[in-house]
């Protein structure tokens, strides 16, 4: 069955550095979505994105945080100054429309993110 | 704006016991709502998912949810609880079924089973 899958599985960075988290989202899928869940916390909408353009933000995902597709398989979230606060597993999601729209978004294993 | 609430963020039930978890929501429009169960270490993997072309809704793993918008509820619940149910269940609304559509999650409820 295809599945989302993200790389790395956990990345240790220090404050102020830069990370790129990727994302392969499932082939025939045309939404790709970013997620995030600090320990012990909801997981909450960062992203989707949907032909070559964000549809929606929130509002953690300010001018730090970037999103592109690079090419016709890789999905990635770059946050470019990294904060001790953007410690957090982050989720890759993406999603089709079926034939009456029923979408289900599908989401990868995450990527633990910690900033030291 | 969407919200789901969870009530309860740890339930424990004995092997073989119901399982009932609880999610209310809030919507301005007509929602449409989903379990996912998260497993220690893993990601998260869609239960079952309302749509409105049923109101009891049947998923993997024996798991069931009925919408019921009196109750502005969606629970979910099991029969019998196995061992393997321990994991964290997350309810989540979104405000159509169309694509492109953030989902708004629920702080999560934590379920343990006993032996």
């Amino acid at each position: 069955e295809p599945e989302v899958t993200q790389t790395p599985s956990h990345q240790v960075t220090q404050m102020g550095q830069e990370v790129i988290l990727r994302c392969v989202p499932i082939s025939n899928h045309l939404y790709f979505y970013w997620y995030r869940q600090i320990l012990g916390q909801k997981v909450e909408f960062l992203v989707s994105f949907y032909n070559n353009e964000i549809s929606e933000k929130s509002e953690i995902f300010d001018d730090q945080f970037s999103v592109e597709r690079p090419d016709g398989s890789n999905f990635t979230l770059k946050i470019r100054s990294t904060k001790l606060e953007d410690s957090a597993m982050y989720f890759c999601a993406s999603s089709k429309p079926d034939r009456v729209g029923r979408d289900t978004q599908y989401f990868g294993p995450g990527t633990r993110l910690t900033v030291l | 704006a969407q919200s789901v609430t969870q009530l309860g963020s740890h339930v424990s039930v004995s092997e073989g016991a119901l399982v009932l978890l609880r999610c209310n929501y809030s919507s301005s429009v007509p929602p449409y709502l989903f379990w996912y169960v998260q497993y220690p270490n893993q990601g998260l993997q869609l239960l079952l998912k309302y749509t409105s072309a049923a109101t009891l809704v049947k998923g993997i793993n024996g798991f069931e949810a009925e919408f019921k918008k009196s109750e502005t509820s969606f629970h979910l619940t099991k029969p019998s609880a196995h061992m393997s149910d321990a994991a964290e269940y997350f309810c989540a609304v979104t405000k159509s079924n169309f694509g492109n559509e953030k989902l708004t999650f629920g702080t999560g409820t934590r379920l343990t089973i006993i032996p």
